[in-house]
């Protein structure tokens, strides 16, 4: 069962325009959402963040916005750039006894036109 | 310097041999994990250590079995490799369960192939 969903494996944007990847969890024990950025033959980067209790964050280009009540986040990337071309993880962190659990979704891999 | 690094980067074997991939970080961080990435993609954590102690063990056979010998390594040996093995093995490290979150720091992967 998966508890992080990506329901988009893939989505191509124009550059210039805005990217918005979702994902939707089902555990609302979740304290932490974290997107992460993977480029061919590389691991995954950390990208941004948003806590449980807030509803929005933002760094740069990046923005995450949280709807718990629909247990829902979204990536938004504005402008998008041909270099934001990869595949976007997102996460879900809890506390275990001895620190967290993480799980990620499938992906989506984000194609930007130039 | 690479923050967190796994040898070998690729690995191709033959069924029902015997392997290890080796991780270290030099982050200074507390916890590490393993995670295997399979042919769908899902990024799917097998083992997670703090400070040596394994924290997370999630329904991995024991054909696999992870070794800390201090805290910035965690090694995979993984025994009678079958085909369904192949896959690419990522490492990764994070602060730790004092951290407010769980940012983690991934190595390259090893692809694994198993023939």
């Amino acid at each position: 069962d998966q508890q992080v969903k990506q329901n988009s494996p893939s989505l191509s944007v124009q550059e210039g325009r805005i990217s918005i990847l979702n994902c939707d969890y089902t555990n609302s024990m979740f304290d932490y959402f974290l997107w992460y950025k993977k480029y061919p033959a590389e691991g995954p980067t950390f990208l941004i963040s948003i806590s449980s209790i807030k509803d929005k964050n933002e760094d740069g280009r990046f923005t995450v916005f949280l709807n718990k009540s629909a247990k829902h986040l979204s990536l938004h990337i504005v402008p998008s750039q041909p270099g934001d071309s990869a595949v976007y993880f997102c996460a879900a962190s809890t506390r275990i006894t001895g620190g967290f659990k993480t799980i990620f979704g499938a992906g989506t891999r984000l194609f930007v036109k130039a | 310097d690479t923050a967190v690094s796994q040898t070998p980067k690729y690995l191709v074997t033959q069924m029902g041999n015997d392997k290890s991939i080796k991780c270290e970080q030099n982050l200074g961080h507390d916890t590490m994990y393993w995670y295997k990435q399979d042919s769908k993609k899902f990024l799917k954590i097998m083992f997670s250590y703090n400070n040596k102690e394994l924290i997370i063990n999630e329904t991995v056979p024991n054909r696999f079995s992870p070794k800390s010998p201090d805290k910035a390594h965690l090694n995979l040996h993984i025994n009678s490799l079958e085909l369904g093995d192949s896959a690419v093995y990522f490492c990764a490290s994070s602060q730790g369960g004092l951290a407010v979150t769980d940012t983690q720091y991934f190595g390259p992967g090893t692809r694994l192939t198993v023939l």
